[in-house]
C-alpha cells in the first residue's frame, strides 16, 4: 500500500514569504507527527495530532509555525514570514494510534530553502 | 524522555555482524528503547523496539542489559544497503495524567553513522 507522502518535495521561497507543506498519512492512521531536520542533525519534533486535534505542539519554535488536520487525515504545516533559519527538511510521520507499540512511518520529507 | 549516548560513527565489513551500542543510563521503568535508521535522503525507518526483554525481528536483534542502562542493536549480516545513520531513542510508553509529558513523539539524538564496506 501507499506510504506517507509529502508535497512538495522541494520548496524554495524568499525570506518573509508564507509557505504550506502538505502531508498525506497512511490510510487509517489516526496519529500524525511533524518533525524538522537541519543538516547533520537528527529530526526534531514539532507537533503531533491524534485525530483532528493537536495533542502536543510543544516543539513548534514560535507562533510563525502552525499546523492543521481538519478532517483527521491530511495535515498542512504552515509557516508565516519565513526566515533563513527555517531552511530544513520537514518530515511527516503517521502511526495507527499513539500507543507506544506502534511504529511511526515517515515520509520522504519536504526540503524547504529560504533565500 | 531519557537521554541516549551513541558513538558518532562505526565501520563494518559486508557480511559481518554490526553491533551498535547505546547508553541510556537514566532510563525510567516506563520507557521503551527504540531504534530507527535513516538512509541518505530518506525519512527515518523503524527497526525494532523493546522494554526489557531481548527482541528479534526480520531486520535486527535488540539486546537490552538487565539493568536497562544500555542496549545493543545487532544487524546479523550487514550489507552495503545497511549504510545509514542509526538512532537509539528512549520513549515514554504510556499516557500519564500528570500533564507536561509528551506521549508519542520521538526525541532523536545525533545517532551513529554506520558505514558498511565491501
Amino acid at each position: 500500500g501507499a506510504g506517507v507522502s509529502q508535497t512538495p518535495s522541494n520548496k524554495v521561497t524568499e525570506k518573509g514569504k508564507y509557505v504550506e507543506l502538505r502531508c498525506d498519512p497512511i490510510s487509517g492512521h489516526t496519529a500524525l507527527y511533524w518533525y524538522r531536520q537541519s543538516l547533520g542533525q537528527g529530526p526534531e519534533f514539532l507537533i503531533y495530532f491524534q485525530g483532528t486535534g493537536a495533542a502536543d505542539d510543544s516543539g513548534l519554535p514560535n507562533d510563525r509555525f502552525f499546523a492543521v488536520r481538519p478532517e483527521g487525515s491530511v495535515s498542512t504545516l504552515k509557516i508565516q514570514r519565513t526566515e533563513r533559519g527555517d531552511s530544513a527538511v520537514y518530515l511527516c510521520a503517521s502511526s495507527l494510534t499513539v500507543r507506544e507499540a506502534n511504529e511511526q512511518f515517515f515520509g520522504p520529507g519536504t526540503r524547504l530553502t529560504v533565500l | 524522555d531519557a537521554k541516549t549516548t551513541q558513538p558518532p560513527s562505526m565501520d563494518c565489513a559486508e557480511g559481518r555482524a554490526a553491533n551498535l551500542p547505546c547508553n541510556h543510563s537514566t532510563i525510567s521503568g516506563n520507557e521503551y528503547v527504540y531504534w530507527y535508521r535513516q538512509i541518505h535522503s530518506q525519512g527515518p525507518q523503524y527497526i525494532i523496539h523493546g522494554l526489557k526483554n531481548n527482541e528479534t525481528n526480520e531486520m535486527a536483534s535488540l539486546i537490552i542489559t538487565e539493568d536497562r542502562k544500555s542496549s545493543t542493536l545487532i544487524l546479523p549480516h550487514a550489507t552495503l544497503r545497511d549504510t545509514a545513520v542509526y538512532y537509539c531513542i528512549v520513549r515514554v510508553g504510556f499516557l500519564t495524567n500528570a500533564g507536561g509529558t509528551s506521549y508519542g513523539k520521538l526525541t532523536f539524538g545525533q545517532g551513529t553513522i554506520l558505514t558498511v564496506h565491501p
